[in-house]
């Protein structure tokens, strides 16, 4: 079993439309909680950053961390077709000679259709 | 170029053939990573330097991947007797600091035949 668990989709949404993407986890240490996104034959892109439990909002994305249930997620508002991409989640545990070793989810492919 | 640059962008080895790829991290950045990311699978660990110093290779998958970056800065990440299994996108990220955010390169594209 994966440390971290994420639905690969593919994920087809009409523009406008609300996008909710989640990953679980299972190691109770991670406490720095990631959403990259990554377009084709690009490399991933920081969308959000959230440290422990809690909500965070950057404009039309809200990313959401549930450590109780080891859960995260992603929100996308008002969709618009340039949204289109794979979405991964990554977390750390923030510690020791790996601060900042990321452990990836297999992300979720979205395409937001005019 | 303010981002990560990684060269060569494709490159397409024969099974047993040595490579090399190449990362220029963001000036001033401490730390550097090197990840692998199989085709429709998310990047996966391989290893991390902190300047000149690699503070961890738990990563890398067997004896036949080495990692280096003796100045501190460009890194090379090479491959001895490339197998068929190597085939994956090879991505260098680098920041500020170890927890800082990791900003990424294009990746390199290895194809092994």
């Amino acid at each position: 079993q994966k440390e971290v668990e994420q639905d690969p989709g593919p994920l087809s949404v009409p523009e406008g439309a609300i996008v909710s993407l989640n990953c679980t986890y299972s190691n109770s240490a991670f406490q720095y909680f990631m959403w990259y996104r990554q377009y084709s034959r690009k490399g991933p892109e920081l969308l959000m950053y959230t440290y422990s439990s809690g909500n965070k909002e950057d404009g039309r994305f809200t990313a959401q961390v549930d450590k109780s249930s080891k859960y995260i997620s992603l929100f996308i508002r008002d969709s618009q077709p340039s949204d289109s991409a794979t979405y991964l989640c990554a977390m750390s545990d923030g510690r020791g000679s790996t601060l900042g070793r990321l452990y990836f989810g297999r992300g979720t492919q979205l395409t937001v259709w005019p | 170029g303010a981002g990560v640059s990684q060269s060569p962008r494709y490159k397409v080895a024969k099974r047993g053939q040595d490579v090399a790829l190449r990362c220029d991290p963001i000036s001033g950045h401490v730390s550097l990573f090197w990840y692998q990311q199989a085709l429709g699978q998310g990047p996966e660990f391989l290893t991390y330097f902190q300047n000149e110093a690699q503070l961890d290779k738990s990563g890398l998958p067997s004896d036949r991947f080495f990692a280096e970056r003796p100045e501190g800065s460009v890194s090379t990440l090479k491959i001895q007797r490339t197998q068929q299994e190597d085939s994956a996108v090879y991505l260098c990220a680098s920041s500020l600091g170890g927890a800082d955010e990791q900003f990424f390169g294009p990746g390199t594209r290895l194809t092994v035949l």
